[in-house]
């Protein structure tokens, strides 16, 4: 099947500092990725939908300033978390869909990022 | 409001059956996803029905019902690896996906 990868996969990093996460379609191309971000014993929760080439989609509630997407090519979209803090702290996971919106949804692995 | 309803928890013992429900409310239906999401790990996907009937895989198998907008996962043979949450998803009139919160299943020996 499809892969997506997702760097890193463990990040921890100072309040205050902004973090880096990407997101990449190895073996299709992804117009559409989706954000999602995860608390402990909790269910995926949709953050933003990351169209390439245009402005993200983000869900009510989350902070478009902080939650910085980008989606610069067919493969790739990275969220930015800047400034964090230590409610920041969550697994963030990516996903893309290959082919029709009807298609499997794939996951990339995951990046827990903790903010001391 | 859109809504998906699935046990928190459940436990079922080794090499037995269990059957996992998924109840939704939404704004249109363009599908119905189960995943399968090991503690710390991203989700992986398991089964997608468009329409109702049963769907076999392997040990896993599942179900819908669009008029009563229900599903289930049903697991059978069960083993230790497949203590895990599952995840009910449901994709909406604009194709996005609405998920549960997940049944963590309990596999003991």
């Amino acid at each position: 099947g499809a892969v997506v990868s997702q760097h890193p996969s463990w990040v921890i990093c100072k309040s205050g500092t902004s973090v880096k996460i990407e997101c990449r379609s190895l073996d299709f191309q992804a117009t559409t990725m989706f954000w999602y971000r995860q608390f402990p014993k909790q269910s995926l929760m949709l953050m933003a939908t990351s169209n390439e080439g245009s402005k993200a989609t983000y869900e009510q509630g989350v902070e478009k300033d902080k939650f910085l997407i980008n989606h610069a090519s067919l493969t790739l979209s990275t969220l930015t978390v800047t400034s964090a803090h230590p409610e920041d702290s969550s697994f963030y996971i990516c996903s893309a869909r290959d082919g029709a919106d009807t298609g499997e949804l794939f996951f990339g692995e995951g990046s827990r990022l903790t903010v001391l | 409001g859109q809504n998906i309803d699935q046990p928190t928890e459940m436990t079922a013992t080794e090499g037995a059956i269990v059957q996992i429900n998924c109840t939704y409310q939404t704004s249109g239906f363009n599908g119905l996803f189960w995943y399968q999401q090991h503690a710390g790990e991203a989700p992986t996907f398991l089964s997608y029905n468009v329409l109702d009937g049963l769907e076999e895989k392997g040990r896993f198998s599942s179900f819908l019902s669009r008029s009563k907008g229900y599903s289930y996962l049903l697991l059978k043979e069960l083993q230790m690896k497949d203590s895990a949450s599952y995840l009910c998803a449901v994709m909406d009139s604009n194709y996005q996906l609405i998920w549960g919160a997940g049944t963590k299943l309990i596999i003991k020996p």
